[in-house]
């Protein structure tokens, strides 16, 4: 059973674009959740999409979005970069909805910002 | 307001010894999820184990043994006889009933050398 893919695995941008990553879940999943991981603030919650439906958001600002599509694939999405948002962006699936369910991550994928 | 700490930032040992990470969580729900969660250099969160906070039982898996108390609000990691392949960072995570996102602790890096 294939695991959690993200891609790009490494992505460099300039201040001020825009950047979209991807990510697919295990097959069978529903729910996608997204992580930011700085050496600052550790790991934080981005949000997570549970049957193309935005379920759960963390505090982050609108420059941050995201989606999820039919066959539950997700996207997230960073307008207008800035130099802090550089980071490891992790991707999670869960079979079920509920917080018991464990998450499975996907190998992130690492943005700097320039 | 719901937090996890991990007051132990860095953690060396030599192969073979004992070696515990603490886990301190707060939350104000009667029903919550604790995890742990291993990164290896390559990045993707390992998941090691889910507790609910109905089941104080500890649990062994090998050479790994938590130890979950209430009344302290901790739920400990021990890794026996630790082997070179153990190092990684080991975050503890909390997750509420009411929602579904991850409250990760800063995490322990552990290095373990021969």
């Amino acid at each position: 059973k294939a695991g959690v893919t993200q891609t790009p695995r490494y992505l460099i941008k300039t201040r001020g674009q825009q950047v979209t990553l991807s990510c697919s879940p295990i097959s069978g999943h529903r729910s996608v959740s997204w992580y930011q991981q700085t050496p600052g603030q550790g790991l934080q919650f981005l949000f997570e999409y549970f049957s193309e439906t935005q379920r759960n958001k963390g505090n982050f600002p609108g420059r941050f979005s995201g989606r999820q599509f039919s066959n539950s694939r997700s996207e997230m999405n960073v307008s207008t970069l800035e130099l802090g948002d550089s980071a490891l962006y992790l991707c999670a699936s869960r079979a079920g909805g509920g917080a018991q369910t464990e998450a499975f991550f996907g190998q992130g994928t690492r943005l700097t910002v320039v | 307001a719901q937090k996890v700490t991990q007051a132990q930032t860095e953690i060396s040992v030599v192969e073979k010894e004992d070696v515990t990470l603490d886990c301190v969580y707060e939350t104000r729900d009667t029903t919550y999820y604790l995890f742990w969660y291993k990164q290896p250099p390559s990045g993707e969160l390992v998941f090691l184990i889910r507790r609910n906070s109905f089941d104080e039982q500890n649990e062994i898996s090998g050479r790994y043994s938590w130890n979950f108390q209430k009344s302290t609000s901790s739920f400990n990691f021990t890794i026996t006889a630790s082997q070179v392949v153990d190092s990684a960072v080991y975050f503890c995570a909390l997750s509420e009933a009411a929602g579904t996102a991850l409250i990760f602790g800063k995490g322990t890096t552990l290095s373990v050398s021969s």
